[in-house]
C-alpha cells in the first residue's frame, strides 16, 4: 500500500526566513504526490502536484516541491516565508482503492508557523 | 461563488442523536468524497461516490449513511450520534475518479461537537 510519512509535526521560523517541510513517501508503482494547505478554520487548498515529467514543481505563492524517486521523497521549499504562509501543510499520495477507484492519502501534517 | 459548499459549518448536538451534513459542488465534478479530520488533524477518508455511484467506503460504521441523490450532491446522515463522532468532516470532488487533474476541491468543513 501507498503511503506518505511526513516527518515534522510542526515547523517554527522567523519571517523571510527558508523552509522544508519533509514528505517521504513509499510505493511500487507510479506515485502521484501532492502538497494541500489548510489555514486556520478553513477547508484544504491544493497547493502543487507532482504527476509526471519535470520533478521541480512549483506553486504561484513561491513554494516548490521536488520528486526525488531514489530518496521517495517529496520536500515542500520555499526560500522565504511570510507570516501569511502559518498553516498546517500536508503531503498526500493518490492511492488505488479497489478496482479502477483511487483515493488520495493524507500524511499527518506540518504545522508551519512563521514568527516575526 | 463556492466551488464546494456545506452546511452547516457548526453542529453541535447531544449523544443519540441524528445529524445531517450536506454537500454541494458546482464545478460539474463526477467524484466526491467525505474525509474526517480528527482532533490530531488527522484526515480520513470516508465515502467516495463516482456519479451518484458508492465506490469506496472505508470501513466506517453503519451509522454514516452518506447519499448521493444527483452528482452535485452528496449528503452525510448521522444516527445514534457518538463522542467519538467529533470532528470536522470535509467534502471534497474531483474531475473524475482519477482524481489528478486539478486534484481535490475541498469544502470549507463542518465542525460536529457530540456533548
Amino acid at each position: 500500500a501507498q503511503s506518505v510519512t511526513q516527518l515534522d509535526s510542526q515547523v517554527p521560523v522567523f519571517e523571510e526566513a527558508p523552509v522544508e517541510l519533509r514528505c517521504n513517501y513509499s510505493s511500487s508503482v507510479s506515485v502521484y504526490l501532492f502538497w494541500y494547505v489548510q489555514y486556520p478554520n478553513q477547508g484544504l487548498q491544493l497547493l502543487l502536484k507532482y504527476l509526471s515529467g519535470s520533478t521541480l514543481v512549483e506553486s504561484i505563492n513561491g513554494f516548490e516541491a521536488e520528486f526525488n524517486k531514489s530518496q521517495t521523497s517529496f520536500h515542500l521549499r520555499k526560500p522565504s516565508v511570510h507570516i501569511s504562509d502559518t498553516a498546517e501543510y500536508f503531503c498526500a499520495v493518490r492511492q488505488p482503492s479497489g478496482g479502477s477507484n483511487y483515493k488520495l492519502t493524507f500524511g499527518k501534517g506540518t504545522l508551519l508557523t512563521v514568527n516575526p | 461563488d463556492t466551488a464546494v459548499s456545506q452546511t452547516p459549518k457548526y453542529l453541535v448536538t447531544q449523544m443519540g442523536n441524528d445529524k445531517s451534513i450536506k454537500c454541494e459542488q458546482n464545478l460539474g465534478h463526477d467524484t466526491m468524497y467525505w474525509y474526517k479530520q480528527d482532533s490530531k488533524k488527522f484526515l480520513k477518508i470516508m465515502f467516495s461516490y463516482n456519479n451518484k455511484e458508492l465506490i469506496i467506503n472505508e470501513t466506517v460504521p453503519n451509522r454514516f449513511s452518506p447519499k448521493s441523490p444527483d452528482k452535485a450532491h452528496l449528503n452525510l446522515h448521522i444516527n445514534s450520534l457518538e463522542l467519538g463522532d467529533s470532528a470536522v468532516y470535509f467534502c471534497a470532488s474531483s474531475q473524475d475518479i482519477q482524481g489528478l487533474g486539478y486534484g481535490y476541491t475541498f469544502g470549507s468543513g463542518t465542525r460536529l461537537t457530540v456533548v
